[in-house]
């Protein structure tokens, strides 16, 4: 069973549109981490949020955490090519403390 | 600041034999987390250190793997026997501490034919 949930798996858009990235759980998190990861590399992290509501911005990424931390989305806008990848998040269980991934986004941007 | 090292970068081993991965992790960072890469998938969670102490091993078959972290700097992660479906990426991540931010080493990526 996935604690996190991320939709879609798969994602194949035209350079310049607009996409969500969604993750979902039916746990609380003490805070939740968004990663990219190219092939051949490790996870690298884009963003933390800590507070539910809370939003944060990154140029044309704007990551958005659940008003009751259990969720949380990933917004960009004017799609690059450049932005093709795997993209994970990450969420840090509340009172456990581990880091537990989603089974990630994979982001293909046409030219 | 030098990163997360991982050796060996790639490695390929027979059903049945045994493997094992090193890793270093940035220095002074006191949480380690080793984690499970297959194909297509999202990382999942084999084992996370404080130190040298285990914080979570849930998913850590237990049967044929084990890590350990030395006085708690780098950190082994070995398989044996090895089967068909242990072939994945194997990633090594540190962080200051349990709550801040992960960094990743390249991974390991073992292929068991």
């Amino acid at each position: 069973t996935q604690l996190l949930e991320q939709s879609p798996q798969f994602l194949s858009i035209q350079e310049g549109e607009n996409l969500t990235v969604y993750c979902n759980s039916s746990s609380v998190f003490s805070s939740l981490q968004w990663y990219r990861q190219e092939p051949g590399e490790g996870p690298v992290l884009l963003v933390t949020v800590v507070t539910g509501g809370e939003v944060k911005k990154l140029k044309r990424l704007t990551f958005q955490f659940g008003d009751a931390r259990k969720d949380s989305s990933l917004h960009i806008t004017a799609a690059q090519p450049g932005d093709t990848g795997l993209y994970l998040c990450a969420g840090l269980i509340q009172g456990a403390q581990k880091l537990v991934f989603g089974q990630g986004t994979r982001l293909t941007i046409n030219p | 600041e030098a990163g997360v090292a991982q050796s060996p970068r790639y490695k390929i081993i027979e059903k049945r034999q045994s493997v094992a991965f090193w890793c270093n992790p940035i220095s002074g960072h006191a949480t380690l987390y080793w984690y499970q890469q297959i194909l297509g998938q999202g990382p999942k969670l084999l084992i996370q250190f404080q130190n040298n102490g285990v914080v979570d091993d849930s998913q850590l078959p237990k049967d044929r793997f084990s890590a350990e972290r030395l006085k708690g700097v780098d950190s082994t992660l070995k398989i044996q026997p090895a089967k068909l479906e242990d072939s994945a990426v194997y990633l090594c991540a540190s962080s200051l501490q349990l709550v801040t931010e992960a960094f990743f080493g390249q991974g390991t990526r073992l292929t068991v034919v």
